[in-house]
């Protein structure tokens, strides 16, 4: 167990539909990290956040936003789903002063039909 | 910018043997970390390994250790003594050190699969 939950673990939706994925870091990291992994693309890191306030973005699309809260979990929101927005989510975290380590949740696998 | 190399997108290899999962890597960074990931069939992703890119010894954690050429531009994870649940996607990973938590880039994985 790496100590980083994701909820939900599956997630089937339709085209067009909204869905948000929940990450709880490891109590005590501030960094969380948000990436997508898809057959063709491989792991895309999406976004970062740090203590709150956005580090870092990657291939983001404009559809999808994220947010940490003051409790330091994230959300990842994903709008007007698209087929090929199917893929596994996961997120991960790391402690501030530390860059050996970054754990990952089991993932969000998103289905969209 | 960092990019990850992972050339062998197979690997076989019979129980009790040692393999080795190639990864080379191109930064431009000074400083930076290595890493290597297991992911099962199951989907998650599991931490192996770190080597900082001014670690004088080669990491080693239990069966895996990462063989680091730094001139070449390698970080080799080497598991020695396989076992039929080492079968799993294999990715290496780096991130530069120069400021703070930057995220991991990845490589495309390496298919490890242990024969009995």
């Amino acid at each position: 167990d790496s100590g980083v939950t994701q909820t939900p673990k599956h997630l089937i939706t339709a085209t067009g539909q909204r869905v948000t994925l929940r990450c709880s870091p490891r109590s005590g990291d501030l960094s969380v990290y948000w990436y997508q992994q898809s057959l063709d693309q491989g792991l895309q890191f999406l976004i970062q956040y740090y203590n709150g306030e956005e580090r870092a973005k990657g291939n983001i699309l404009e559809r999808f936003s994220a947010q940490q809260f003051p409790d330091l979990h994230s959300e990842l929101n994903l709008s007007s789903l698209e087929l090929g927005d199917s893929a596994l989510y996961f997120c991960a975290s790391s402690v501030a002063q530390m860059n050996t380590e970054a754990f990952f949740g089991q993932g969000t696998r998103l289905t969209v039909v | 910018a960092q990019k990850i190399t992972q050339t062998q997108p197979g690997m076989f290899v019979q129980e009790k043997e040692a393999v080795t999962l190639d990864c080379t890597y191109d930064t431009s960074d000074p400083s930076y970390g290595l890493f290597w990931y297991k992911q099962p069939s199951s989907g998650e992703m599991i931490f192996l390994i770190y080597q900082g890119s001014y670690d004088q010894q080669n990491a080693t954690e239990g069966r895996y250790s990462l063989n680091f050429q730094k001139a070449r531009k390698s970080a080799n994870l080497v598991i020695s003594a396989s076992q039929l649940g080492d079968s799993a996607m294999y990715f290496c990973a780096m991130r530069a050190l120069n400021s703070g938590n930057t995220p991991l880039v990845f490589g495309k994985g390496t298919r490890l699969s242990v024969i009995a």
